[in-house]
């Protein structure tokens, strides 16, 4: 079956910590991005990705970052400097950069301790 | 500025009864509009994708319209399983996705 993996499901940060989020998909789509949902929000974008070793910063990318090392893979660091990281971090990709519909994986939720 | 309503916020049917959710947008551009289900805790799940006005598109009891400045998501005789989250999002740039923030959908049995 193809699709979008995230993992951990949960994951708990203590201040000052970096945590990073996986995000693997085997749709061999080019184009992958993260974004957060805070409750009563839309999804906000924070990076986008639409090739190996290129990535671009979205609306809230201050505190976050993100490699493209390989085309499955887009891990998201959040870095100490994000100061209110709890919520709920989806990954998504399209077959085509900025054409296509996106898909989205199952999502990581974040919690601050 | 570019922008997705969606109403109403939340909405409560009877098993069997019809409705419809709305997603009113401005955008300088329309690339596509894209409707998901989102079940709590979970990613959001494709729909459907509209390009041009006139379209619409079927899947089991959901249809959705486009017109130029609103996309309708209607439910026919709904099912306690239909219960999500229903989100709508415009492509209005190469990379710029907008989201509304969702209809939360009740449906009892």
């Amino acid at each position: 079956d193809g699709g979008i993996t995230q993992s951990p499901k949960y994951l708990f940060r203590k201040e000052g910590q970096n945590v990073t989020l996986s995000c693997e998909q085997n749709l061999n789509h080019d184009a992958m991005y993260w974004y957060r949902q805070d409750p009563g929000q839309g999804l906000r974008l924070i990076y986008y990705s639409q090739i190996v070793n290129d990535f671009q910063k979205g609306d809230i990318a201050e505190g976050y970052s993100v490699s493209r090392e390989k085309k499955e893979s887009f891990p998201l660091t959040v870095t100490s400097a994000q100061k209110n990281p709890t919520a709920f971090y989806l990954c998504a990709s399209s077959l085509l950069p900025g054409t296509d519909t996106q898909y989205f994986g199952p999502g990581t939720r974040l919690t601050v301790l | 500025e570019d922008q997705v309503t969606q109403s109403p916020e939340a909405l409560r049917l009877q098993e069997g009864e019809s409705s419809s959710l709305n997603c009113s947008y401005t955008v300088s551009g329309l690339r596509g509009l894209f409707w998901y289900r989102q079940d709590p805790g979970k990613g959001p799940e494709f729909l459907f994708t509209l390009y041009s006005a006139g379209e619409e598109k079927e899947k089991e009891r959901l249809k959705a319209t486009l017109t130029k400045k609103e996309s309708f998501l209607h439910i026919t005789a709904p099912k306690p399983e239909d219960s999500a989250t229903y989100l709508c999002a415009v492509q209005a740039g190469t990379y710029k996705y907008i989201f509304g923030t969702g209809t939360r959908l009740k449906v009892l049995a």
